[in-house]
């Protein structure tokens, strides 16, 4: 499968803990995404790399999330001391620096957080 | 204002009929334009990337107003198939960070 990977699925954690989640961009992609998404809304933009570097980070982003890209290829987004407000389809996508104009971004599944 | 602004609808149409959806945008710098297709509890998938000239694929039309700042996209023959979440897609101006809408929903019935 050469797609966007996305892992867990599904996380459902209690408030107060802390959660990761992986995602694995297509191999020849060098910009990576995180969005998120709740019910009835657009996908928000979180944060942003081109390679390793974090180029963005959304006001959306609290001190409370942090993502990382070692090696420009997979990517973290950990979630500390979650809360209610946080439970959310957690979005990956990526793009090449040539292709974005034609072929837009791909998706992974998403990971589905309830925090309970 | 917000930076890419869609109708939520929903937009209720029967099958073969012909539904348009508008997406306006607020940064004139934006340079990149696509619509996406969502289904429910899925991951948005590309429809089109939309081009100056507009480009149409099979029974699907995308446009760019630049001068009006909207894009939108035409169905023509809609199938029950069709039915899922619209979502236009904008980059900033300058970057390559795409910015959602909220989408429009379809709904095509028999």
């Amino acid at each position: 499968d050469t797609g966007v990977s996305q892992n867990p699925r599904h996380k459902i954690t209690k408030r107060g803990q802390n959660v990761t989640f992986r995602c694995d961009p297509i191999s020849e992609h060098n910009r990576l995404y995180w969005y998120r998404q709740t019910l009835g809304q657009g996908p928000e933009f979180l944060t942003y790399f081109q390679n390793e570097a974090q180029l963005e980070k959304s006001r959306l982003l609290s001190d409370r999330f942090s993502a990382e890209r070692p090696k420009g290829s997979f990517s973290t987004l950990e979630i500390q001391r979650t809360e209610q407000g946080d439970s959310a389809m957690y979005l990956c996508a990526s793009s090449s620096v040539t292709g974005t104009d034609y072929y837009g971004y791909t998706f992974g599944s998403g990971t589905r957080l309830t925090v309970v | 204002r917000k930076e890419v602004e869609q109708d939520p609808g929903p937009f209720n149409v029967p099958e073969g009929a012909t539904v348009a959806f508008n997406c306006t945008y607020s940064n004139s710098a934006s340079q990149s334009f696509f619509w996406y297709r969502q289904d429910c509890r899925k991951e948005p998938k590309l429809l089109m990337s939309v081009y100056s000239s507009g480009n149409e694929d099979g029974r699907f039309t995308a446009q760019l107003n630049r001068a009006s700042q909207y894009i939108s996209l035409l169905i023509r023959d809609s199938k029950l198939s069709d039915s899922a979440t619209y979502l236009c897609v904008v980059n900033r101006g300058g970057s390559y960070i795409p910015t959602f809408g909220r989408g429009t929903s379809l709904i095509v019935h028999p």
